[in-house]
């Protein structure tokens, strides 16, 4: 168990919805990542909170956004989904901005039909 | 920018077998090099690192030598177990930069 939590573990929805997935990074962990797996792209880095304050974006839609809240826990918004969106998404921490050690969650599983 | 390039798999070998998996990369300033490992059903966990050239990082048996002459920093076993099957991922960051990852590799290990 790596201590990052992410819920839910799968979710189902239609084109054109939107969604919301949870992250909560280890105990002390002040650094959030997100990134999207798929078969096509790999691991594909969206963007990065330390401390509630954006820290580094990647490859992420203008559909979707993100956030840190006070408490460390971190969303991430999806937006007029398209059947392309649909991948696994990993929520990451770590304990400061360097990217020295992630620990993952299992992740979120989101179909788009 | 930066990039990582890993051999394709799937890799399928034989309990006790000989592992490699190859990575290459290419990036600016002086990175720090990563193999993550996924298990079925789970996120990825750090395996190994090394964080300057010639550096040799090492776990479970699994080892891997930074090197910078060729860019590389190859994967390696003696002999695999069953319970190695996973994906495997080759990663780097340079300065503060997030990590970027190779495409993964998928190593089935059979009895």
């Amino acid at each position: 168990d790596s201590g990052v939590t992410q819920t839910p573990k799968h979710l189902i929805t239609a084109t054109g919805q939107r969604v919301t997935l949870r992250c909560s990074p280890r105990s002390g962990d002040l650094s959030v990542y997100w990134y999207q797996q798929s078969l096509d792209q790999g691991l594909q880095f969206l963007i990065q909170y330390y401390n509630g304050e954006e820290r580094a974006k990647g490859n992420i839609l203008e559909r979707f956004s993100a956030q840190q809240f006070p408490d460390l826990h971190s969303e991430l918004n999806l937006s007029s989904l398209e059947l392309g969106d649909s991948a696994l998404y990993f929520c990451a921490s770590s304990v400061g901005w360097g990217n020295e050690k992630l620990f993952f969650g299992s992740g979120t599983q989101l179909s788009v039909l | 920018g930066n990039s990582v390039t890993q051999m394709e798999g799937p890799v399928t070998l034989s309990e006790e077998a000989f592992l490699t998996i190859n990575c290459t990369y290419t990036a600016t300033g002086y990175p720090s090099l990563f193999w993550y490992v996924q298990y079925p059903g789970e996120g990825l966990q750090l395996l190994l690192k090394a964080t300057k050239a010639d550096d040799k990082g090492s776990n479970k048996g699994f080892e891997a030598t930074y090197r910078k002459e060729t860019t590389s920093f190859h994967l390696e076993k003696g002999s695999v177990q069953v319970s190695d099957s996973a994906v495997y991922f080759c990663a780097l960051n340079s300065g503060n930069t997030p990590l970027v990852f190779g495409k993964g590799t998928r190593l089935s290990v059979i009895a």
